[in-house]
This record gives structure tokens, sequence and C-alpha cells, in this order.
């Protein structure tokens, strides 16, 4: 299958900076491309939509602010914690999708703030 | 918003005993996929299953989209299978909706 990675797979930062996550896929165009949130032992939720060269769609009670996000290329999209605090400590997981097959998943990302 | 949930929450087994895994879904959905989700947070996607069955291995599923629900089968089961099991519906937007999962312990 398609290939989705993610970058970095765990990072701890502390209190009050903004950490970036990369999601890129590596052998496909990725029109959508779609990030998700996991606490622990709990199930992912859907964070944001964000479709190349346009602004992302956010769920309802994301905050937009909190969590940037660009998808500048058909092959990266980025997501930034800004302003991090301990509970935005989490698993972060993204997808991406051509728009023909299904979504494919990235490693995730563990994020500590400290 | 699309609802899934899944059951049992939990379930411990001996190993080689079977189980079966429920997800149900409220809406209409373009496909559905199982999901194992291994101890580091990667997802093993195991079935990628709209409709009817499937089987690989050890594992089967089928999906019975009228009635809005899937069924993940484990035959004989080992303590490799141990982990949280995921089902995910996904829209017509590419968009998955993850189920409440199973946490699965197979003991020897």
């Amino acid at each position: 299958g398609a290939v989705v990675s993610q970058h970095p797979s765990r990072v701890i930062c502390k209190s009050g900076t903004s950490v970036k996550i990369e999601c890129r896929s590596l052998d496909f165009q990725a029109t959508t491309m779609f990030w998700y949130r996991q606490f622990p032992k709990q199930s992912l939720m859907l964070m944001a939509t964000s479709n190349e060269g346009s602004k992302a769609t956010y769920e309802q009670g994301v905050e937009k602010d909190k969590f940037l996000i660009n998808h500048a290329s058909l092959t990266l999209s980025t997501l930034t914690v800004t302003s991090a605090h301990p509970e935005d400590s989490s698993f972060y997981i993204c997808s991406a999708s051509s728009g023909e097959t299904e979504a494919f998943f990235g490693q995730g990302t563990r994020l500590t703030v400290v | 918003g699309i609802q899934v949930e899944q059951s049992p929450p939990d379930l411990i087994l001996q190993e080689g005993a079977n189980s079966t895994l429920r997800c149900n879904f409220s809406d209409s959905v373009n496909n559905l996929q199982w999901f194992h989700q291994n101890p580091w947070g990667q997802l093993i996607n195991l079935f990628y299953i709209p409709s009817g069955t499937k089987q690989n291995g050890r594992l089967s599923a089928t999906t019975v989209a009228t009635e809005r629900y899937s069924l993940l089968y484990i035959s004989s089961s080992q303590t490799t299978d141990s982990g949280v099991y995921f089902c995910a519906v996904e829209t017509a937007g590419n968009q998955f909706y993850f189920g409440t999962g199973t946490s699965l312990t197979v003991i020897p």
C-alpha cells in the first residue's frame, strides 16, 4: 500500500513552546490530509481536514489558533501545536488521501509537554 | 457526525480461543476498515471491507452495510493478537470516524 511518513515519532517540549509535526505522502499525491488525536486508552478523534492550497476545516471543539495546519503541497501537511501546555500531550496521527483510493495513515507522533 | 460503537470494550481470552468483535455505525458510509493498534501506537490495517466477507489467515471480517454493522473474527488466538482493535468508517470525503475500540488480552 501507499506510504505516509510522519515526523517526529516522539517529541518532548517545554510548556509555552510550539511544536511542528510533519506528515508526508511518499509515493502519491495527497489532495487531502487529515489529523487525528488520541488520548490515552481512548479512540482517535478527527481534528481537522486539510486540502492542498486551502484552509483547513476543523471539527467542532478544536481550536484553530492552537492547532495550526498547513497543507502547502500535495505531499506535505504540517500540524503546529502553538504555546503547548501539558493538556496538549497526546498521540497525533495523520492520514492522507489521493481521493481515488482509501486513506493511508502515518505512524503517529507522541507529544509530551512538560 | 457518524457514531461508531464497538463491543465488547474489553476482552480477555485464553490462548487458542476464538472471538468476535462487533462494530455498529449510525449512518451509511463509503467504506469500513479494521485496525490493530500496536503498543507503539501504529495503526495496522487488517481489513478494508465496505461490504461482504474477507479472510486473512486466522482473521476474517464481515460487513453488512445495509444493517450498519461489521464483525471481526479472530480464531485460535495467540498472545501476539493482544492490543486494541478499532473499526473506522470512511465518509465520502475520506474522513475516518473511529469506534470506541476493543482492548484484547490473550493470556497463555
